[in-house]
């Protein structure tokens, strides 16, 4: 089976850098993807890794280890639009997503 | 380019009735996923089918669950006998290719039972 662990809640400041980290336990894993989801809305692409390493999008970096069954999402400058649900979820190699269960970004001012 | 699309955005049925949800993937998108969202949870895995075949259903409730995605026309994700606990929101998301394309996510179809 497949399950992914990322923390509940975090909160920052505007302007500041944030993140949101996941541990996963998977089999037949292909990739490490991640979307963004305001108030319950279309869950929206923001990055995905498939090799070990740094990828960067404009403030957004999604980072992973394949070693360490671990992935990051890195996100810089942060703004009050950013204040939204992140998911982690693992692709596989026959096709199918496993979803975590989420982290609620919370953006003061 | 039109993105996936859901409807209807809201359902309300009553217990023991049954509910069609419809997804039409992005153009050129071959291959279709369904997933259910319980407030304030993730996204659960419920079934992924390309053209006229179903290719993963391991998240899918054996009894009252089905879903098809015919050669014409949209993908139908359809539970009967309706109950209180299947009230959620059910998104669909689409993918031009079966591991490494992105998936697109429809703005999703509101159930509510009473």
């Amino acid at each position: 089976g497949q399950s992914l662990e990322q923390p509940s809640e975090v909160t920052a400041v505007e302007g500041a850098i944030v993140q949101i980290n996941c541990t996963y336990q998977t089999s037949g894993f292909y990739g490490l993807s991640w979307y963004q989801q305001h108030d319950g809305g279309a869950p929206t692409f923001l990055s995905y890794n498939a090799l070990d390493g740094l990828e960067e999008t404009g403030r957004f970096s999604s980072f992973l280890s394949r070693s360490d069954s671990y992935g990051y999402l890195l996100l810089q400058e942060l703004q009050m639009k950013d204040s939204a649900s992140y998911f982690c979820a693992v692709r596989s190699n026959a096709g199918k997503s496993t979803f975590g269960d989420g982290t609620t970004l919370t953006v003061k001012p | 380019n039109a993105g996936v699309m859901q409807n209807p955005r809201h359902l309300v049925r009553r217990r023991g009735q049954e509910a069609r949800l419809r997804c039409s993937p992005m153009k050129g998108h071959s291959h279709v996923y369904w997933y259910r969202q319980l407030p304030e949870e993730g996204l659960k895995f419920m079934v992924y089918l390309q053209k006229e075949n179903i290719i993963d259903e391991s998240g899918m409730p054996k009894e009252r669950f089905s879903a098809e995605f015919p050669k014409e026309g949209p993908s139908i994700l359809r539970i009967q006998q309706v109950v209180r606990g299947d009230s959620a929101a059910y998104f669909c998301a689409s993918s031009e290719d079966r591991v490494t394309d992105t998936q697109y996510f429809g703005p999703g179809t509101r159930l509510t039972v009473l």
